[in-house]
């Protein structure tokens, strides 16, 4: 157990919607990553913030959006989903934004299926 | 931008020593990182190499040369528990990690 937890696991809906999807990171963390794991893509970085600042951001499409609240949970939102955003849904945290030896916590994972 | 490369799959007999070779072109370069997941698991932290060299952590070992773009990762004493995926990550500003493809771990009896 990472420490990091992550909800729901599992979310089904239909194209056209939008869903939220909440992070918790570990105890002490400042920085949250949002990653999304495809068959044909691989794991990609989407986007990072620190302390409720945006960080970095990655392949990270304009109808995705995310935020990092005072209690330093995050959620990543999708909206007009399509068949294409079925994925893993990632999340890892950090106690470092930079030099950080590359060690980040990640959550279980939230399994997105577009129908 | 970056872009990793790492053999697709790889297949070894328990017991036995593997190496996962992984070569990058990347601009901001602060070190390599090695992820290991199992199906429908977590990505697992691994090992990470800022310097050039050899890190060991028990079976697993990583190796990194920033000259040649180059890293590895050597696992030895192979279990049938180490079968899973296993990614290189380049860190990069922000502690981003861009990951590679992923190289499929089998071992058999």
């Amino acid at each position: 157990d990472s420490g990091v937890t992550q909800t729901p696991k599992h979310l089904i809906t239909a194209t056209g919607q939008r869903v939220t999807l909440r992070c918790s990171p570990r105890s002490g963390d400042l920085s949250v990553y949002w990653y999304q794991q495809s068959l044909d893509q691989g794991l990609q970085f989407l986007i990072q913030y620190y302390n409720g600042e945006e960080r970095a951001k990655g392949n990270i499409l304009e109808r995705f959006s995310a935020q990092q609240f005072p209690d330093l949970h995050s959620e990543l939102n999708l909206s007009s989903l399509e068949l294409g955003d079925s994925a893993l849904y990632f999340c890892a945290s950090s106690p470092w934004t930079s030099g950080g030896a590359g060690e980040q916590f990640f959550g279980p994972g939230t399994r997105l299926t577009v129908l | 931008g970056q872009s990793l490369e790492q053999p697709s799959e790889v297949t070894a007999v328990e017991g036995a020593i593997v190496q996962i070779n992984c070569t990058y072109q990347t601009s901001g370069f602060y070190g390599l990182s090695w992820y290991q997941q199992h199906d429908g698991g977590a990505p697992t932290f691994l090992s990470y190499n800022g310097l050039d060299g050899l890190e060991e952590t028990g079976r697993f070992s990583s190796f990194l040369s920033r000259s040649d773009s180059y890293g590895y990762l050597l696992l030895q004493e192979l279990q049938m528990k180490d079968s899973a995926s296993y990614f290189c990550a380049v860190t990069g500003g922000g502690n981003k990690l861009t990951f590679g493809t992923g190289t499929q771990l089998k071992v058999e009896l």
